[in-house]
């Protein structure tokens, strides 16, 4: 099946400091690429959507100058969380959508980000 | 509001009852998964239904997606341990992807 890996698994960071998250997509093409929040034991929360290529399209209420998405292949997209603060800790997972089964998403196994 | 709503949003159980998640929607989709989540891991596919009134078996599993496509259910047969997580449905309407509010289950040995 298709493979969706994400780097780094966990990490702590200093407040103020920016965290990059790498999804990729192993064993295909991806069309689209999502990233999404997710708190304790809540749904997952849709922060933007990304094509290769493009510029994301953020949801309402995420900010696109902090949350900064870069899809630079179609199997790479990196999200980047610029002058992290203590509130942005959470888990975040990227999906990808594979061309050849556009319907069905497959997800990474997300990052814990911890800021201090 | 959530386009997709799950309920009920905790269930925790004993060993070998049974259990149904229900999620529900006025909106229609052209098709919807079932994910199911352990705590640090990201969803896992369980099942995609895209034809109404369908019905899809996966061992002690039961899908079933709405004659009208809006909703869906989700039953599970003698509950065991290892079905402890949180299931999300989520659901396609041809232009975007949305994902129900989800239901925690815990079952008890």
């Amino acid at each position: 099946g298709a493979v969706v890996s994400q780097h780094p698994s966990r990490v702590i960071c200093k407040s103020g400091t920016s965290v990059k998250i790498e999804c990729r997509s192993l064993d295909f093409q991806a069309t689209t690429m999502f990233w999404y929040r997710q708190f304790p034991k809540q749904s997952l929360m849709l922060m933007a959507t990304s094509n290769e290529g493009s510029k994301a399209t953020y949801e309402q209420g995420v900010e696109k100058d902090k949350f900064l998405i870069n899809h630079a292949s179609l199997t790479l997209s990196t999200l980047t969380v610029t002058s992290a603060h203590p509130e942005d800790s959470s888990f975040y997972i990227c999906s990808a959508n594979s061309r050849a089964v556009t319907d069905t998403q497959y997800f990474g196994p997300g990052t814990r980000l911890t800021v201090l | 509001t959530q386009l997709l709503e799950q309920s009920p949003q905790f269930l925790s159980i004993q060993e070998g009852e049974n259990l149904t998640v229900y999620c529900n929607s006025s909106s229609v989709f052209s098709s919807l998964q079932w994910y199911r989540q352990e705590p640090g891991e990201g969803p896992v596919l369980l099942v995609t239904v895209v034809t109404g009134g369908e019905v899809k078996k996966l061992k002690r599993l039961t899908f079933q997606f709405g004659d009208a496509r809006k909703d869906s259910s989700l039953h599970i047969t003698a509950a065991q341990p290892g079905d402890t997580g949180l299931y999300l449905c989520a659901g396609d309407t041809g232009n975007q992807f949305y994902f129900g509010t989800g239901t925690s289950l815990t079952v008890i040995p």
